[in-house]
């Protein structure tokens, strides 16, 4: 079993939709990541989290939220999709900041049209 | 405002060739680099950390070096194998324990048997 799973794998959804991706890990790691990957422009972080009462804003959060429910769990909502968010999207965890070597989960491939 | 550069974009090379992967970055002041691989429809997998105290890492047949004074990272793959072809991705960490890792857009390697 992956230490990082994301589900859904794939998701087509509407403009102005609510849509949720959801992240679990069993890695036990405390921190844990979002980002997204779009061609040409690189992975770019949304959202993180340090625990369960921690939630800090990436780089380009605007239009998304997220929620910490549990050590291992850390989901990514879209309020109201709209189709600049059609991205690939990882959640990532790692076990401290000094060495923070990110473990990746296989992404969620998501499409808003 | 830190930028990561990886060239070339993409790379073939025949089986069995020692290769070298190129990563610059314009600001010296890191914590860290981390060298990625991704698989098509995959997440990234770490290979090599990097601390900023550190000048090189190895690990089975790849060699990451850092030179923090030129601003650049080389990963070097020798006897190259079908199976390393992926794209390669560098990530710089700012000094300041900041949680934003800055992410060139890849080399694409394809080994040819």
């Amino acid at each position: 079993d992956a230490d990082v799973t994301q589900t859904p794998r794939n998701r087509i959804t509407k403009t102005g939709k609510r849509i949720m991706l959801e992240c679990s890990q069993t890695k036990g790691h405390d921190r844990m990541y979002w980002y997204r990957q779009d061609p040409g422009l690189g992975l770019r972080l949304i959202y993180y989290s340090f625990d369960v009462k921690d939630i800090n804003k990436g780089e380009i959060s605007d239009g998304y939220s997220v929620s910490r429910q549990a050590q291992a769990k850390f989901s990514l909502s879209l309020e109201s999709a709209i189709p600049n968010q059609t991205a690939l999207y990882f959640c990532a965890t790692s076990d401290s900041p000094g060495q923070g070597k990110l473990s990746f989960g296989s992404g969620t491939r998501l499409t808003v049209v | 405002k830190q930028e990561v550069t990886q060239i070339p974009a993409a790379l073939s090379v025949p089986e069995g060739e020692n290769l070298v992967l190129n990563c610059s970055f314009t600001d010296s002041a890191i914590y860290n680099l981390q060298w990625f691989r991704q698989d098509p429809g995959k997440g990234l997998t770490s290979l090599l950390l990097i601390q900023s105290s550190q000048r090189e890492q190895t690990s089975g047949r790849l060699n990451a070096s850092l030179d923090k004074s030129s601003g650049r990272s080389t990963l070097y793959i020798a006897a190259s194998q079908p199976g390393d072809s992926a794209t390669y991705l560098c990530a710089v960490r700012r000094w300041g324990g900041s949680e934003k890792l800055v992410f060139g857009k890849g080399t694409k390697l394809t080994v040819n048997p």
